[in-house]
């Protein structure tokens, strides 16, 4: 089974700030990652595929950037609607997340 | 507009069994893998199983953990999958998701959840 670890698991950050959160896969995935995002009691919203590519409709301050076994996501500038739960994904094989990374209001 | 709908979760005691819908609207349900997912209260997410297309003989996979208890199936006439879960376990006690695996690869949309608990 492919491993997904994602650091930090908590974050705090204030509006307008960039945040980088990082993936890291125990085999190599080319470049098979998404990134969702969870609010509480909500469903995930899938935000990047592929490593890198932006889903429609998702605002541009989100990218991705990755391939192998690194991976990241970044937030150019926080806003107030950013504060949720971020998850990276691997479908390379079968299909594994991460424990999540939570970004909190500092 | 594209929605997933997930239905009837509830209560059952250890060793008992319930099924769950998701009906689909908006795409084009019949040529898409479909896949169900869980989470635990307050714990991440975990891959539960997935139905391939008619193209691919409706085939299905399951994690290890549900293998032999949880059976996937699909009914592209009523845009519903479907997940079986029979020999319970308060350690299956989640939200379950199902949620269409699009071109990308990826998996959008996702149903709003249906809320399985395993308590006697």
């Amino acid at each position: 089974d492919i491993q997904m670890t994602q650091s930090p698991s908590n974050l705090s950050a204030s509006v307008g700030d960039r945040v980088t959160i990082t993936c890291r896969a125990s085999q190599s995935i080319s470049s098979y990652l998404a990134w969702y995002q969870q609010k509480p009691g909500k469903a995930p919203k899938l935000l990047i595929y592929k490593a890198s590519s932006l889903e429609s409709g998702v605002p541009s301050r989100f990218s991705g950037s990755g391939s192998g076994t690194e991976f990241t996501l970044t937030i150019s500038s926080l806003q107030p609607d950013d504060f949720a739960t971020y998850y990276c994904q691997q479908y390379n094989s079968y299909w594994t997340f991460g424990q999540g990374t939570k970004v909190e209001i500092k | 507009e594209v929605q997933l709908v997930e239905s009837g979760g509830g209560l059952v005691q250890p060793g008992g069994s319930l099924k769950l819908s998701c009906a689909a609207s908006g795409f084009t349900f019949s040529g898409s893998a479909m896949h169900w997912f869980r989470q635990a209260s307050g714990k991440g997410l975990e891959w539960v199983g997935r139905v391939r297309s008619k193209i691919y003989n409706y085939a299905t996979t399951y994690d290890e953990s549900v293998k032999g208890r949880f059976t996937i199936s699909r009914d592209d006439s009523q845009n519903t999958v479907y997940l079986q879960m029979n020999s319970l376990k308060t350690e299956d006690t989640a939200v379950y998701y199902c949620a269409r695996q699009g071109y990308t690869q990826a998996f959008d949309p996702w149903g709003q959840g249906t809320l399985v608990t395993v308590s006697s």
